[in-house]
């Protein structure tokens, strides 16, 4: 079965740096999210994109934050100048269609932040 | 605003027992669909139902069914003859059509820990 795959698994980065998280959505997936998920708490949604552009964003996603689809099969979370409290799980996901498809996850990427 | 709302923190169960997990959630949309995840220790996201506004039939996959009641903005889940490997934390989510990203609204997980 297809899977959405994020790169890298873990990822330790000293604070003020810049970090670009990773996604393979599943081939002939049209719309791409990233989540985020704090340790011990709830999922949280980032971003949503479709047609090479952002259709919806959350008050989270701030300047720090950008993403892009560089080509016809990546998908990238850029954090510029991380801070401590990005620390987290960052989820990708990706969907065939509109809400009525459920969004695959990939298994995420660790943030620790130093 | 959309909101999932899922009182239980956490849930022991010994196994073979059954155990509900709750939800509620409030949207103004007229459309929309509801998903339960399943996180498990490892950390992945593992999607396990989705239904519609339009359809309120209960459904059941093996062990598992699912209750959605409109009338109270409940989308419940219900394992039956629990199983150790059925320790995770349960997500439930709402995702509005009218929305622009069809983001997915989460509540924040029940954990079940199934003991032996």
């Amino acid at each position: 079965e297809p899977e959405v795959t994020q790169t890298p698994s873990h990822q330790v980065t000293q604070m003020g740096q810049e970090v670009i998280l990773r996604c393979v959505p599943i081939s002939n997936h049209l719309y791409f999210y990233w989540y985020r998920q704090i340790l011990g708490q709830k999922v949280e949604f980032l971003v949503s994109f479709y047609n090479n552009e952002i259709s919806e964003k959350s008050e989270i996603f701030d300047d720090q934050f950008s993403v892009e689809r560089p080509d016809g099969s990546n998908f990238t979370l850029k954090i510029r100048s991380t801070k401590l409290e990005d620390s987290a799980m960052y989820f990708c996901a990706s969907t065939q269609g509109r809400s009525n498809q459920p969004q695959h996850f990939g298994d995420g990427t660790r943030l620790s932040i130093l | 605003a959309q909101k999932v709302t899922q009182a239980q923190t956490e849930i022991s169960v010994v196994e073979k027992e059954d155990v509900t997990l709750d939800c509620v959630y409030e949207t103004r949309d007229t459309t929309y669909y509801l998903f339960w995840y399943k996180q498990p220790p490892s950390g992945e996201l593992v999607f396990l139902i989705r239904r519609n506004s339009f359809d309120e039939q209960n459904e059941i996959s093996g062990r598992y069914s699912w209750n959605f009641q409109k009338s109270t903005s409940s989308f419940n889940f219900t394992i039956t003859a629990s199983q150790v490997v059925d320790s995770a934390v349960y997500f439930c989510a709402l995702s509005e059509a009218s929305g622009g990203g069809n983001k997915l609204t989460f509540g924040t997980g029940t954990q079940l820990k199934v003991e032996l």
